[in-house]
């Protein structure tokens, strides 16, 4: 079984500052994690993934995430916070093995509120 | 560029009525998804469609039907409504690679009465 864990339900941080959302996964073999985040409203949107390869991964507006498989840490990070960047945002891991291909698994969302 | 469509966006119905969401890509992926989102819990998969002609369930199947109509559409019933099913229903689809993203609408708000 896969799942995954976002342990803080609210983030708030000062615009300007560094900013981190946590996640931890647990799967039997090898993941593949993902990022999204959620404005008001409005459906997922994709952020960034972690497939093989480089732990430290970019996407977009500035995000990226690290990958520490000893911890089991999918964390997401972006050096200086913008007011915009405050919503709802969701880590997701899929195990890669046969069967349970193509379904995600989401943390319960982290709600990042940037203040000016 | 459209992506994913879902309609209706909001909708209220009483106890035992049905209804169907609609859902519809434009970027010709094989795979589509429903999930629902309900406040603490994420999002939990209820049905998804790997290619066309083929559905499975997910995490909370009870109470839903699903139909694939084509590479386009995929659908998700209601036949007879309860309380415990008001939530925010997102369609999804994604390639056909595993590690592709999924790409969301923008949810349909149902609240049952």
């Amino acid at each position: 079984a896969q799942s995954v864990a976002q342990p803080e339900d609210q983030v708030n941080v000062a615009e300007g500052n560094p900013l981190t959302v946590k996640c931890t996964y647990s799967v039997s073999g090898n993941p593949y994690l993902f990022w999204y985040v959620q404005y008001p409203n409005r459906g997922l949107q994709f952020l960034l993934k972690y497939i093989t390869g480089d732990n430290l991964v970019k996407g977009s507006y500035g995000f990226e995430a690290e990958f520490n498989k000893s911890q089991t840490s999918f964390h997401l990070k972006k050096p200086s916070a913008l007011v915009s960047d405050s919503a709802l945002y969701f880590c997701a891991v899929r195990e890669i093995s046969s069967g349970s291909a193509r379904q995600l698994t989401f943390g319960s969302g982290t709600q990042l509120t940037v203040l000016p | 560029n459209a992506g994913v469509t879902q309609t209706p966006k909001f909708q209220v119905l009483k106890t035992g009525q049905s209804m169907t969401l609609q859902c519809a890509q434009d970027m010709n992926h094989n795979s589509m998804y429903w999930y629902r989102q309900d406040p603490g819990m994420g999002l939990r998969l209820i049905y998804y469609s790997a290619s066309e002609g083929t559905t499975d369930k997910g995490e909370v199947p009870n109470g839903y039907n699903v139909s694939r109509l084509n590479k386009r559409e995929f659908s998700l019933r209601l036949e007879s409504a309860a309380p415990s099913q008001t939530s925010v229903y997102f369609c999804a689809s994604s390639g056909l690679n595993s590690n592709q993203p999924q790409h969301f609408g923008d949810g349909t708000r149902l609240s049952i009465l």
